[in-house]
């Protein structure tokens, strides 16, 4: 069945530092992907997303290209704030499949 | 606009008991969907309603099960509690096509503690 997995955490990082999360894929279709971020105490909200293979999503300075040939889809910010503190979960989701896979999720701290 | 409202936020069971979550999704969601999350097992899908069908059902035992109102409130419930059941409840809603290239919106959880 589908499946994701991403980069264990936790990952700790100074103000301004590059961060990067590995997320990778198996999917027996051709899935949409996405990026969801889980701040403290609150529900996941959707970060960006591709549904197709080039595509590059991005939103608040995070992007991630979809990538069929290595089934990847790696989450990258250049440049991190203290507020980018969060978990964040790699999911898929396969059309007409009415449901998402997730990663594991990655926590990240962000110190001043 | 209104944002999915899970009710309750909290919730103390016992084993053996049941237990009823509440969901009402943002005005003119008709797709709702339910999750497990734990710290062993990340996230896990229950099951997913559209228009008060089931659409697609996760990997869970009998216990578990919902349902959805013609008002696209949706409810699950899970009898005779276990341990392994606490655990955050998510629920999220999405648009009215209900292809999960939508995107969703989630709630802010019911966590369930059963002792």
């Amino acid at each position: 069945g589908d499946s994701v997995t991403q980069m264990e955490g936790p990952v700790t990082l100074s103000e301004e530092a590059f961060l990067t999360i590995n997320c990778t894929y198996t999917a027996t279709g051709y899935p949409s992907l996405f990026w969801y971020v889980q701040y403290p105490g609150e529900g996941l909200q959707l970060l960006l997303k591709a549904t197709k293979a080039d595509d590059k999503g991005s939103n608040k300075g995070f992007e991630a290209t979809y990538r069929k040939e290595t089934t990847s889809f790696h989450l990258e910010k250049g440049s991190v704030q203290v507020s980018d503190s969060a978990v964040y979960f790699c999911a898929l989701s396969d059309i007409n499949d009415y449901k998402l896979s997730f990663g594991a999720g990655t926590t990240v701290t962000v110190r001043a | 606009k209104a944002g999915v409202t899970q009710t309750p936020r909290y919730l103390i069971k016992t084993r053996g008991q049941q237990v009823t979550l509440s969901c009402s999704p943002i005005s003119g969601h008709r797709s709702v969907s339910w999750y497990q999350q734990t710290p062993g097992q990340g996230l896990q899908f229950l099951f997913e309603y559209f228009s008060e069908t089931q659409r697609n059902k996760g990997n869970f035992p009998g216990r578990f099960s919902g349902r959805q109102f013609s008002n696209s409130r949706s409810e699950m419930n899970v009898s005779t509690l276990e341990l392994g059941d606490s655990a955050l409840y998510l629920c999220a809603s999405s648009l009215p096509q209900g292809t999960t290239n939508e995107k969703l919106f989630f709630g802010s959880g019911t966590q369930l503690s059963v002792l």
